[in-house]
């Protein structure tokens, strides 16, 4: 069984600081990964995928990859309330189902 | 581009009744998939479709669920005897490709009674 590890939070920040959520994944042979987005009552968003250990930057949103680590973020800088929301970290697995296994996502409040 | 399309988007039903759920994805794209999420945790897959076959249901319990995707393009997901257990939203998602991100659609808010 893929195990997907988040910290369910929840998280709360200030208007205009930088949220930093965070993701381990088990499987080492994992590829893709993909941060989504739901408000509470909605269906998930897609926000950002990485493929590349690295850096991706995409307006105020960085997914950070570290496949040694086994460890994906999401930065989220100059937080807004709008911002409050759960984030699910997902991860396709291609070593054997070829599907995605999600984590149990953590909840953010942006105070303002 | 329109968007995963699902209906209904609340049923309520009462134990042992029998529910089924549509779903139209984005045009164009190959791979759907339906997912059950329940309060609290992230979605769980159910099953996937490339085209109208399936690639993946290892997480159906076959002998209530049943799922089609005819004609490659939209789908229904079945329950059948419904439990108070199968009370979660059903999210219904497409992709382009197997490996490629996936969109969601509103979800189906499924209540046993």
């Amino acid at each position: 069984q893929k195990e997907v590890e988040q910290n369910s939070g929840p998280l709360s920040v200030p208007e205009g600081a930088i949220a930093s959520l965070n993701c381990t994944y088990s499987d080492r042979g994992s590829q893709s990964f993909f941060w989504y987005r739901q408000y509470s009552g909605k269906s998930p968003e897609l926000i950002m995928f990485i493929y590349s250990n690295g850096d991706k930057e995409d307006g105020r949103f960085t997914a950070q990859l570290n496949k040694a680590s086994q460890y994906v973020s999401l930065l989220i800088r100059d937080s807004q309330p709008s911002d409050s929301a759960t984030y699910l970290c997902a991860v396709f697995d291609q070593t054997g189902a070829n599907n995605l296994f999600f984590g149990t996502g953590t909840r953010l409040t942006v105070i303002p | 581009e329109a968007g995963v399309a699902q209906s209904p988007r609340y049923k309520i039903i009462e134990k042992r009744q029998s529910v089924a759920f549509w779903c139209n994805p984005i045009s164009g794209h190959a791979t759907l998939y339906w997912y059950q999420q329940i309060l609290g945790q992230g979605p769980k897959l159910l099953i996937q479709f490339q085209n109208n076959g399936v690639v993946d249901d290892s997480q159906l319990p076959k002998d209530r669920f049943s799922a089609e995707r005819l004609k490659g393009v939209d789908s229904t997901l079945k329950i059948q005897p419904a439990k108070l257990e199968d009370s979660a939203v059903y999210l219904c998602a497409s992709s382009q490709g197997y490996d490629q991100p996936q969109h969601f659609g509103d979800g189906t808010r499924l209540s046993i009674l």
